[in-house]
């Protein structure tokens, strides 16, 4: 079975200053990873994901994260928070092997304060 | 394309009651789903369906049946609503593993229903 851990329930960063959301991940076999924003009263919208290939991986919105696999860790970056980008973010892993049992963190909040 | 769309917005439903949302797609997707958000809990795997007239359980399927009679729609049915499903419902689809972009999910707005 897969599962994922968001250790943070909240995040709070200012204006212009860099800012990461965390996210570790249990899954046999190789991982399929996902990062999605959700805005208030908004269904979930894609950010990025890793599928295979460079451990970097780059998103809409300027965001990006890294692939750790000895650390089992996929953590969302951005280099300068922006106002705009306060919302709920949710991790989510599904096996290579597995079509549907997609699985989300409980999700952070991430407030970027002026 | 209007995506994924997702009918009622709000539902306000006595316990016993019966109702059915109604989930859209135009994306001709192959793959739908349906979920519920709770505080604290993430998004969580109801039922979902791998095409027209297939469906199959999740996580939490229990007091939820479904059905996808026409490609574009999945519909998701409380029979005897209860105070335990009050939440909100969250429907997704995806394209096959050969088409681009396929992986991500596509999600609809989401069904506020409150069951009292």
């Amino acid at each position: 079975a897969q599962s994922v851990a968001q250790p943070e329930d909240q995040v709070n960063v200012a204006e212009g200053n860099p800012l990461t959301v965390k996210c570790t991940y249990s899954v046999s076999g190789n991982p399929y990873l996902f990062w999605y924003v959700q805005y208030p009263n908004r269904g979930l919208q894609f950010l990025l994901k890793y599928i295979t290939g460079d451990n970097l991986v780059k998103g809409s919105y300027g965001f990006e994260a890294e692939f750790n696999k000895s650390q089992t860790s996929f953590h969302l970056k951005k280099p300068s928070a922006l106002v705009s980008d306060s919302a709920l973010y949710f991790c989510a892993v599904r096996a290579l092997y597995n079509n549907n049992d997609m699985r989300f963190g409980a999700g952070t909040r991430l407030t970027v304060k002026p | 394309n209007a995506g994924v769309t997702q009918t009622p917005k709000f539902r306000v439903l006595k316990t016993g009651q019966s109702m059915t949302l109604l989930c859209a797609q135009d994306m001709n997707h192959e793959y739908m789903y349906w979920y519920r958000q709770d505080p604290g809990m993430g998004l969580r795997l109801i039922h979902y369906s791998v095409g027209e007239g297939t469906t199959a359980k999740g996580e939490v399927p229990d007091g939820y049946n479904v059905s996808r009679l026409k490609k574009q729609n999945f519909l998701l049915g409380l029979e005897s609503a209860a105070p335990s499903q009050t939440s909100v419902y969250f429907c997704a689809s995806r394209g096959l593993a050969g088409e681009r972009p396929s992986y991500e999910q596509y999600f609809g707005p989401g069904t506020r229903l409150t069951v009292t």
